[in-house]
């Protein structure tokens, strides 16, 4: 099983900045690496995929990166809706499909 | 509109059974790979079980195996998971999503439905 680890657990930054959000793969995922956005109350939904791939409607700021087992998502400039938990996950070698802990992108 | 409606959940014994629903509109149903995953209350998403877009193959995780059953019925847009020999660690705001075919993530999420194992 591939292992997904995602740090911080806790991310606190100021709107109009910038946040940078990573994801480890416990092995070679290659570029099969998704990113979601989940808000309070609601389903997670595709932000990211093939590793930096924006998924329909998803704002330019936005941006994934990496290949293999280190991945980042960068969000250029936080605005108020931007601030959620974000999962990664690889859909390289399944079952099972696997996600990263989540990191909590917060207020500053 | 591309649109995943979940029904089913709800409050069951340790032991009990429950029957989930997905009802998909807006897009070919039979050309997709459907999934099942899973949110403990606070806690991160786990990957449930997938079925093929014909129903040929599926995939469970090691935690249910056995005890879950996915099926998908084409002609009436519809996926389903039937829960059986339920434990509270089931207990958890289950979510049906689409996987287009080929290497492709989850691409649509239904709005989730609550499961919750207790005596």
């Amino acid at each position: 099983e591939v292992v997904m680890t995602q740090s911080p657990t806790t991310l606190s930054v100021s709107p109009g900045e910038r946040a940078t959000l990573s994801c480890r793969a416990s092995q070679s995922v290659s570029f099969h690496l998704a990113w979601y956005q989940q808000k309070p109350g609601q389903a997670p939904s595709l932000l990211i995929y093939g590793a930096s791939n924006r998924a329909t409607g998803i704002p330019a700021r936005f941006s994934g990166s990496g290949s293999g087992t280190e991945f980042s998502l960068t969000i250029s400039s936080l605005q108020s809706e931007d601030f959620a938990v974000y999962y990664c996950q690889q859909y390289y070698k399944w079952p099972p499909y696997t996600f990263g802990q989540g990191t909590k992108l917060e207020i500053k | 509109e591309v649109q995943l409606v979940q029904s089913g959940g709800g409050l069951v014994k340790p032991g009990g059974s429950l029957r989930l629903s997905c009802e998909a509109s807006g897009f070919t149903f039979s050309s997709y790979s459907m999934i099942w995953v899973r949110q403990s209350p606070g806690k991160g998403l786990e990957w449930v079980s997938s079925i093929s877009s014909s129903g040929k193959y599926i995939y469970y995780a090691d935690s249910v195996k056995g005890r879950f059953t996915i099926s998908k019925d084409n002609t009436k847009n519809s996926l389903f998971l039937q829960m059986n020999s339920l434990r509270a660690e089931d207990t958890a705001l289950y979510f049906c999503a689409r996987r287009p075919s080929g290497d492709w993530p989850f691409d649509c999420w239904g709005q989730g439905t609550l499961v919750t194992v207790s005596s």
